[in-house]
């Protein structure tokens, strides 16, 4: 298996536009997690899904934020509009189970001028 | 309020020396320990998994243990060489949400 992969890798956009992260997980994981990692307040979780079902977005920072998985193979992380205090490097990761490690995408960077 | 914690935030040494690093965290009723490096620009990549009925797991030159009623962890690394400078970071899940909570990591430079 290749791993997690993300997409794109940089992305610069100006502030008011949406951004879109996309995510493929590692085949034969039923969970999947969104992070977000800034100097200031580190790796934080954003959101996960079970099964593609969202479980927990308590992470979510805003309304701006939202993510989707319509398949077992893929999953989104929107922001509309951006604003530049979204820029940040975000990962995907994909586990088994909750008990298991979790396997990390090579992450998105993104900034939001 | 469950807490992980890495201290110090930073650490180098020379190339041959062993690395200890320390993850503490504030409940020890924990489901289980994971150690990831990551590297810059990179993603994390895990290291060691420790369940909370284990004491220690070990991968070549990196044994981690585990002591839950002091609310500890330990990454030793075994003779240091240069490609294992990177920043290294723990996570603990507790029951209840399972999430993976993150300490802020350690960065690492092992000079040659």
């Amino acid at each position: 298996d290749a791993g997690v992969i993300q997409s794109p890798r940089h992305e610069v956009t100006e502030m008011g536009q949406e951004v879109t992260l996309r995510c493929k997980p590692i085949s034969g994981h039923d969970y999947l997690f969104w992070y977000r990692q800034t100097m200031m307040r580190g790796l934080e979780l954003l959101i996960y899904f079970n099964n593609n079902v969202p479980i927990d977005d308590s992470g979510m920072p805003e309304d701006r934020f939202s993510a989707k998985m319509p398949n077992a193979s893929f999953s989104t992380l929107k922001i509309q509009p951006s604003e530049p205090r979204d820029s940040a490097v975000y990962f995907c990761a994909s586990q088994v189970d909750l008990f298991t490690e979790a396997f990390f995408g090579q992450g998105t960077r993104l900034t939001v001028v | 309020k469950q807490e992980v914690t890495q201290i110090p935030a930073a650490l180098s040494v020379p190339e041959g020396e062993n690395l200890v690093l320390n993850c503490s965290f504030t409940d020890s009723a924990i489901y289980n320990l994971q150690w990831f490096r990551q590297d810059p620009g990179k993603g994390l990549t895990s290291l060691l998994l420790i369940q909370s009925s284990q004491r220690e797991q070990t991968s070549g030159r990196l044994n981690a243990s585990l002591d839950k009623s002091s609310g500890r962890s330990t990454l030793y690394i075994a003779a240091s060489q240069p490609g294992d400078s990177a920043t290294y970071l723990c996570a603990a899940v507790w029951g209840g949400d399972y999430k993976l909570s993150f300490g802020a990591g350690t960065t690492v430079t092992v000079r040659a």
